[in-house]
């Protein structure tokens, strides 16, 4: 079964360091990747896009890369803010019409 | 968050009452859907419904049940639930297309069943 793995612990690190969130799947040939993330008691926002075909996205701050041999996605947040402390969820799609397939998440916590 | 918004944002009710939870948006998406989110627990897709229509229904239990009166307005009912189904319940839309499927959370519902 198709199967998405996030780190459930969450990631403490340091104001001002790159954070790198890790986004593994198995049994699944996704078209595209998104990350959302998500604060507590509210909903997903989405963040960024990636396709089968791309090797890495940037957007500001955030750089993801994808690697489709090693069925792997990792979610960079460079110069790191007490801001960015939320939930990061990444998604898969593109195999089942307009259906998304989410992992369940990381915390990330930043230190000031 | 006006593109996508829910009511209510909380509701408890005991497992023999009768209610409704409502998804509104004003992006002019024409897909819906609603998640179930338990702590610790991926996101589980509910239900899934385009141009209107109920293209998706993920094995949820009768005492849920959906509707679709027009693509900008989505229901979810909500009868004799158990204490397990106490969960966070998000709606969300989309513009629905082949290519790439973005979608747009409300702010959800958070539910307790005592």
């Amino acid at each position: 079964s198709q199967k998405i793995e996030q780190n459930s612990e969450a990631l403490n690190i340091q104001e001002g360091k790159t954070a790198t969130l890790t986004c593994n799947y198995t049994n699944y040939s996704p078209a595209y990747l998104q990350w959302y993330r998500q604060d507590p008691g509210r909903g997903p926002v989405f963040l960024l896009l990636i396709r089968e075909n791309e090797k890495e996205k940037r957007k500001e701050r955030l750089k993801v890369t994808f690697d489709t041999t090693l069925k792997q996605s990792l979610f960079h947040i460079t110069a790191s803010q007490p801001a960015d402390s939320a939930t990061y969820l990444c998604a898969l799609g593109g195999n089942a019409g307009n259906m998304l397939t989410f992992g369940g998440g990381t915390r990330l916590m930043v230190k000031p | 968050e006006t593109g996508v918004t829910q009511t209510p944002r909380h509701l408890v009710m005991g497992m023999t009452n009768k209610k409704s939870l409502k998804c509104e948006q004003h992006l002019g998406h024409n897909a819906m859907y609603w998640y179930k989110q338990s702590a610790k627990k991926p996101l589980e897709l509910m239900f899934v419904y385009n141009f209107k229509e109920q293209t998706e229904n993920n094995s949820v239990p009768s005492r849920f049940s959906p509707e679709c009166p027009n693509s900008s307005h989505l229901f979810l009912h909500l009868h004799t639930l158990q204490p397990e189904d106490s969960a966070l319940y998000l709606c969300a839309s989309s513009q629905s297309s082949r290519e790439t499927d973005t979608q747009y959370f409300g702010p959800g519902t958070r539910l307790t069943v005592l």
